[in-house]
């Protein structure tokens, strides 16, 4: 079973300048999260989408960050304008409706570098 | 590598040996408590969970031990392997949509 696919796998930009990730979550998965996880702390979640509606995103700094998850598959995170603080990895996860719910299958994630 | 594990607190093991890596939370309405292991470079991967009506459960090498009463989680592998050597999570789980909260931490080092 092919798992939690994101890229780029790193990406390194200016700050103000803008970015975005992909996400391709485990075929079937119906919920999708994103989570930020800086250097050395447990990852934070920022968006969680079931199917193509969001679900909670009261962690989204929603001035700079946006998030999509178009028919309910593929997911992109956007970042725009990036602030030094940004710099961190981006996990994205997924998990089915039903089932082992509570195990989010993570992928390897997207390390940013905002200078 | 990406280091998961800067400015953690770090327990090392002799290999052979038995882990036990504690995690304090602090929502009593958690209803899930899970444990996830991070290898440099990669994502969290799902170890084990619990029930918050539960104590204890075992899975393969590992057991996960919950306190309510102290807010306290441990969890045990036996017989350290170098494959084990990891960041270690404790997170907690709320409410009907699986919302995930994540605590500090703990880089395991298992010495050959």
């Amino acid at each position: 079973e092919a798992g939690v696919a994101q890229s780029p796998r790193y990406k390194i930009i200016e700050k103000r300048q803008s970015v975005a990730f992909w996400c391709n979550p485990i075929s079937g998965h119906a919920t999708l999260y994103w989570y930020q996880q800086i250097l050395g702390q447990g990852p934070k979640l920022l968006i969680q989408f079931q199917n193509n509606g969001v679900v909670d995103d009261s962690q989204l700094p929603k001035d700079r960050f946006s998030a999509e998850r178009l028919k309910g598959v593929d997911s992109t995170l956007k970042i725009q304008p990036a602030k030094l603080e940004d710099s961190a990895v981006y996990l994205c996860a997924s998990s089915p409706l039903a089932g082992a719910e509570y195990e989010q299958f993570f992928g390897p994630g997207t390390r940013l570098t905002v200078l | 590598g990406e280091n998961v594990g800067l400015h953690l607190p770090t327990l090392s093991v002799q290999e052979g040996d038995n882990s036990i890596i504690n995690c304090a939370y602090s929502n009593s309405a958690s209803d899930y408590f899970i444990w996830y292991k991070q290898e440099s470079g990669k994502g969290p991967q799902f170890i084990i969970d619990i029930r918050s009506n539960m104590d204890k459960r075992q899975g393969q090498r590992v057991t996960v031990l919950l306190n309510k009463t102290v807010k306290h989680l441990s969890l045990q592998i036996a017989a350290t392997q170098p494959g084990d050597s990891a960041v270690y999570f404790c997170a907690e789980s709320t409410g009907g949509y699986q919302k995930v909260t994540f605590g500090i931490g703990t880089k395991l080092q298992v010495i050959p």
